[in-house]
């Protein structure tokens, strides 16, 4: 079975432009949610998204913003990069909602600002 | 709010020694406690999880066990492989759905040596 995939796997934007992340679950998985790992910190919570609709979200900006479809897949959304959006982005999936439900991890996207 | 605070590293140790990771945490509400793992150029792996008090997690012959008296989860394992080279990190969720997403501490960077 497929994991959690991720595209891109890097890319390097401009100050100020705005970048696309996608992420698919795994199979039968109807929740997703992002994470933003800053290099040498752990994952801080963005996004959670459950049957199509936001469910939680972290403490970060407006310039943030995220969707999930029919499929379940995921994007995330910047706009107005800024240097300090340089990080690892991970998206996770789960199967349900419930507590301690595990969540599955994708590989993560680089991304780079200038 | 909901905060997991765990032990600096990088933490070296040779092969065959004993391995203990601690793990303390804040939470709003009775949360849900993980131990995640990344091994290099991976993503995240959950490696075990504890849903309520004096819960033990295991696998892989890792352990851990919910303390609520002492808000704590510590990881330990009695005699580690260069195989377990890697960051672990903790983490908590609360509620149900985790709607707030997982919590994580900074990570601990686990170096063995042979």
């Amino acid at each position: 079975d497929a994991g959690v995939t991720q595209s891109p796997t890097h890319l390097i934007k401009t100050r100020g432009q705005h970048v696309t992340l996608r992420c698919s679950p795994i199979s039968g998985h109807k929740s997703v949610s992002w994470y933003q790992q800053v290099l040498g910190q752990g994952p801080q919570f963005i996004f959670q998204y459950y049957e199509k609709e936001e469910r939680g979200r972290g403490n970060f900006p407006d310039r943030f913003s995220a969707r999930q479809f029919p499929n379940y897949s995921s994007e995330l959304n910047v706009n107005a990069l800024l240097l300090g959006d340089s990080a690892l982005y991970l998206c996770a999936s789960s199967l349900v909602r419930g507590i301690g439900t595990e969540a599955f991890f994708g590989q993560g996207t680089r991304l780079t600002v200038v | 709010g909901n905060s997991v605070t765990q032990m600096e590293g990088p933490v070296t140790l040779s092969e065959e020694a004993f391995l203990t990771i601690n793990c303390t945490y804040t939470a709003t509400g009775y949360p849900s406690l993980f131990w995640y793992v990344q091994y290099p150029g991976e993503g995240l792996q959950l490696l075990l999880k504890a849903t309520k008090a004096d819960d033990k997690g295991s696998n892989k012959g890792f352990e851990a066990t919910y303390r609520k008296e002492t808000t704590s989860f510590h990881l330990e394992k009695g005699s580690v492989q260069v195989s377990d080279s890697a960051v672990y990190f903790c983490a908590l969720s609360v509620g149900g759905g985790g709607a707030d997403g997982l919590t994580f501490g900074k990570g601990t960077h686990l170096i063995i040596q042979p």
